[in-house]
């Protein structure tokens, strides 16, 4: 069956980075596309962007293009979102998701970013 | 960006009664759209792909429809475990966006 398993939640400081990974499993990984969502509360749903693991393509919302950079790893299955500079502002819950119409979601990896 | 606009933000329904959240894009989409649901401290789940297409495994009771810029998700005799946040997003162009949410409590 699809999986998608995220890597544990981070306690950063202010300016630090961060490297969040989605491990995907049941399927071709490199035949869809991986999307990444941010969640804050009381902010919804934000689309970060997505990375088609076969080639590499990738598309990113503008108002998240210097903050985030997708890789994938086809040799282990994994996807890797980089945040970087990181503020308060970045502080979320992240999820990976496959497919542009989100079929399968991660578990979420929950960022805290403080002094 | 196409903004998506979902009503009411809060919906309070009896179990066993039907309900209807509504989703109104700023542009026309097609059927590009896709609801979810959230449960607390859980993932989204997808729910009904391209305005009416149904998911498997997806109670029959959740359904879709659509298209244009008006959007509905339907669900026919509410149980309990339905309470949850509800989302639609659309990928008809770049960047996809979801809606604000709709959250169902149960009376």
């Amino acid at each position: 069956q699809v999986q998608l398993q995220q890597s544990g939640a981070e306690l950063m400081k202010p300016g630090a980075s961060v490297k969040i990974s989605c491990k995907a499993t049941g399927y071709s990984f490199s035949s869809y596309w991986i999307e990444w969502v941010k969640q804050r509360p009381g902010h919804g749903l934000e689309w970060i962007g997505e990375i088609l693991p076969g080639s590499d393509n990738a598309n990113y919302n503008e108002k998240f293009k210097g903050k985030a950079t997708f890789t994938a790893d086809k040799s282990s299955n994994t996807a890797y979102m980089h945040l970087s500079s990181l503020t308060s502002e970045d502080s979320a819950v992240y999820y990976c998701a496959r497919g542009a119409w989100f079929a399968f979601w991660g578990q979420g990896t929950l960022v805290t970013v403080s002094a | 960006d196409i903004l998506l606009t979902q009503s009411p933000a809060i919906l309070s329904v009896s179990p066993g009664e039907r309900v209807s959240f509504s989703c109104r894009a700023s542009q026309n989409i097609g059927t590009s759209i896709h609801w979810y649901q959230q449960r607390t401290n859980g993932s989204p789940r997808l729910l009904i792909k391209f305005a009416s297409e149904s998911i498997s495994g997806i109670p029959s009771r959740f359904s879709g429809s659509g298209s244009g810029t008006d959007f509905t998700l339907s669900v026919n005799s509410v149980e309990s475990e339905d309470i949850a946040d509800y989302y639609c997003q659309q990928n008809y162009s770049w960047p996809y966006t979801f809606g604000g949410g709709t959250k169902l409590e149960i009376k």
